[in-house]
């Protein structure tokens, strides 16, 4: 079975805390992307890497950066957790495939910031 | 830019009901579009795809088929059950590149009462 791993499903920390989401895939993917899903706002893309120690900015990086030094790992750091950070983070691997990329997912991390 | 838009939920059915799910995109190029499925308490997974004008994608009895002429790719099953009682997501992939980036919609909730 192909998987997706995220290291918590749930999560609480404290205002200005820094906070780490580890995610995990065992597939060899070249691309992994960090999303927030909120309700209403579907998910939204915060990251994503296409290579090893290679990042790109997706639609709302601010307040998050992100690390991937192994292939198979991708971090998403929250360098001083807010309020508005509380959320559903999803974390998804896919192949370089032009125009036929399924995305795997993991279960998710339910992040409260208190 | 890319854009994905979904009919607002919730949607509430009663058992062996015909559902539909309204889907409209905007894009560049020829995107390939998506249905992704969020079960209670799981991440997202791919339910169906078409990836060129006038494919078919189906599965599990579900069925969509993408349509340039009108930007749409709804969803559809012709009865559907309290087991697919779930949050759907239609999204569309970037071809002009192999990052393997999607963009979802909203996201609609199916409650399916027996």
């Amino acid at each position: 079975d192909v998987k997706v791993t995220q290291s918590s499903r749930y999560l609480v920390k404290r205002t200005g805390e820094k906070v780490f989401l580890e995610c995990v895939q065992d597939m060899d993917h070249e691309n992994m992307f960090w999303y927030r899903q909120d309700p209403g706002l579907g998910l939204r893309l915060i990251y994503f890497s296409y290579d090893v120690k290679m990042k790109e900015k997706g639609d709302i990086p601010e307040g998050y950066s992100v690390s991937r030094e192994k292939k198979e790992r991708f971090s998403l750091i929250l360098e001083s957790a807010s309020t508005n950070q509380t959320s559903m983070y999803l974390c998804a691997s896919s192949t370089e495939q032009r125009g036929n990329t399924e995305a795997f997912f993991g279960q998710g991390t339910r992040l409260t910031v208190v | 830019g890319n854009s994905v838009t979904q009919m607002e939920g919730p949607v509430t059915l009663s058992e062996e009901a015909f559902l539909t799910i309204n889907c409209t995109y905007t894009a560049t190029g020829y995107p390939s579009l998506f249905w992704y499925v969020q079960y209670p308490g799981e991440g997202l997974q791919l339910l169906l795809k078409a990836t060129k004008a006038d494919d078919k994608g189906s599965n599990k009895g579900f069925e969509a088929t993408y349509r340039k002429e009108t930007t749409s790719f709804h969803l559809e099953k012709g009865s559907v059950q309290v087991s697919d009682s779930a949050v759907y997501f239609c999204a569309l992939s970037d071809n002009s590149s192999n990052t393997g980036k999607l963009i979802f919609g909203q996201g609609t909730t199916l409650q399916v009462k027996p």
